[in-house]
């Protein structure tokens, strides 16, 4: 089955820095590649995705990359902020071959912005 | 619009005790699917229902169960309960395959 490794496992920036959390999945087969954010006590909320046929996706401060040759997203986010603190999850499917949603979660990444 | 809703919010139960959680989708969405969050294991796909079918199914042991109704809200059942069960349950609804997830903030289910 499909498998998600995410690094790091925290990180810590500075508010108004920019900060990179990368993803490697195994099936290459997977085409589809959403990211989430949980803060504490919520569930996770999806915050951008993106579908193989992208390299790349921008929404305000957040982006996220795709290489389907490396098997490897990246999200980015720049200038940011205290609220930005949370841990984000990847994730990958192939919606068409599951004929549903089943997500494969990366391990999590604990960003913190220090003001 | 309504989130995704999931009761109860708080759990506890003991050894050997069933469980009961509930899931109400966002209105409209047909597809339920059900998560496990642990701090060790992180986030472990259970099972997913569309159209009162159960569609995929994870590694979980036949404890773990679930079924939708007819008008798509979805609940899980977990028996025999034990101290590894205990864990964030969380609910996440789409409209369709294919689709974008919404979660709810989960059920935190303690097993004593």
């Amino acid at each position: 089955g499909e498998n998600v490794e995410q690094h790091p496992s925290t990180l810590s920036v500075q508010e108004g820095d920019s900060a990179v959390i990368k993803c490697t999945y195994s099936d290459s087969a997977s085409n589809y590649f959403p990211w989430y954010k949980q803060e504490l006590g919520k569930g996770p909320q999806l915050i951008i995705d993106i579908r193989s046929n992208v390299g790349e996706k921008k929404d305000q401060r957040i982006a996220v990359t795709l290489n389907k040759t490396a098997k490897h997203f990246s999200l980015h986010i720049t200038e940011t902020q205290p609220e930005d603190s949370a841990v984000y999850f990847c994730a990958a499917s192939n919606p068409l071959r599951n004929a549903g949603n089943m997500l494969t979660f990366g391990g999590g990444t604990r960003l913190m912005v220090k003001p | 619009k309504a989130g995704v809703t999931q009761t109860p919010r708080y759990l506890i139960k003991t050894r050997g005790q069933q469980v009961t959680l509930s899931c109400s989708p966002i209105s409209g969405h047909r597809s339920v699917s059900w998560y496990q969050q642990t701090p060790g294991q992180g986030l472990q796909f259970l099972f997913e229902y569309f159209s009162e079918t159960q569609r995929n199914k994870g590694n979980f042991p036949g404890r773990f169960s679930g079924r939708q109704f007819s008008n798509s809200r979805s609940e899980m059942n977990v028996s025999t309960l034990e101290l590894g069960d205990s864990a964030l349950y969380l609910c996440a609804s789409s409209l369709t395959a294919d689709e974008k997830l919404f979660f709810g903030s989960g059920t935190q289910l303690s097993v004593l």
